[in-house]
């Protein structure tokens, strides 16, 4: 089955900077990958997702880019502002039908004022 | 995107009961999952609830200590059977096929299960 690597486990960054957060997967059949923001108490909460057809996507100040060819994908935030702190999920899978996610472990990013 | 909505949010049971936690979604989907999170953990897929069938599990869960039902385009149900202090987690449903989007799966609020 699918297996996704997410680093780093921690990240703590000035507010203001840019905060990078890498994955890994093992399935090449997987043509899906989203990022979800978890805070204290909540829900997983979808900020952007990417399809193995599209090398790059941006939604203001969030970016994902995806190496199909290196398996790898990654979520970069510009301007950090401390409502961003909060933990960071990747995830992936083959997109259509009843297929479930599978995750990364998470990232607790701290953005420091 | 749907409102999806979760009973009971959270909760304290004794050991060897059950808890049954139910998903409510504001518009019709085509997929529901159960999700698993141990404390400080990532997210586990449990199974897929199949509308009108038996739920498909994942390796490592069964359907004796994680019973499932999907009685309608809008609502599922799952229990935790006969708990133990290591079924405390918190329990999430999701959903998919929301306006047309085939592969977004959206995350309800949770149900945090504490099992003494």
């Amino acid at each position: 089955g699918e297996n996704v690597e997410q680093h780093p486990s921690t990240l703590s960054v000035q507010e203001g900077d840019s905060a990078v957060i890498k994955c890994t997967y093992s399935d090449s059949a997987s043509n899906y990958f989203p990022w979800y923001k978890q805070e204290l108490g909540k829900g997983p909460q979808l900020i952007i997702d990417i399809r193995s057809n599209v090398g790059e996507k941006k939604d203001q100040r969030i970016a994902v880019t995806l190496n199909k060819t290196a398996k790898h994908f990654s979520l970069h935030i510009t301007e950090t502002q401390p409502e961003d702190s909060a933990v960071y999920f990747c995830a992936a899978s083959t997109g259509g039908g009843a297929d479930g996610l599978t995750f990364g472990k998470g990232t607790h990013l701290i953005i420091q004022p | 995107s749907a409102v999806i909505s979760q009973k009971p949010s959270r909760d304290i049971c004794q050991r060897g009961t059950s808890l049954t936690i139910q998903c409510q979604v504001d518009s019709q989907v085509t997929m529901m999952f159960w999700y698993r999170q141990q404390p400080g953990q990532s997210l586990t897929l449990i199974a897929t609830a199949n509308q009108g069938s038996e739920a498909t599990y994942e390796s490592g869960f069964v359907i004796d200590k994680f019973p499932i039902s999907r009685p309608n385009l809008t609502f599922s149900t799952l229990t935790v059977s006969n708990m133990s202090p290591e079924d405390s987690s918190i329990y999430l449903c999701s959903v998919k096929g929301l306006a047309g989007r085939t592969d977004t799966q959206y995350f309800g609020p949770g149900t945090r299960l504490t099992v003494l």
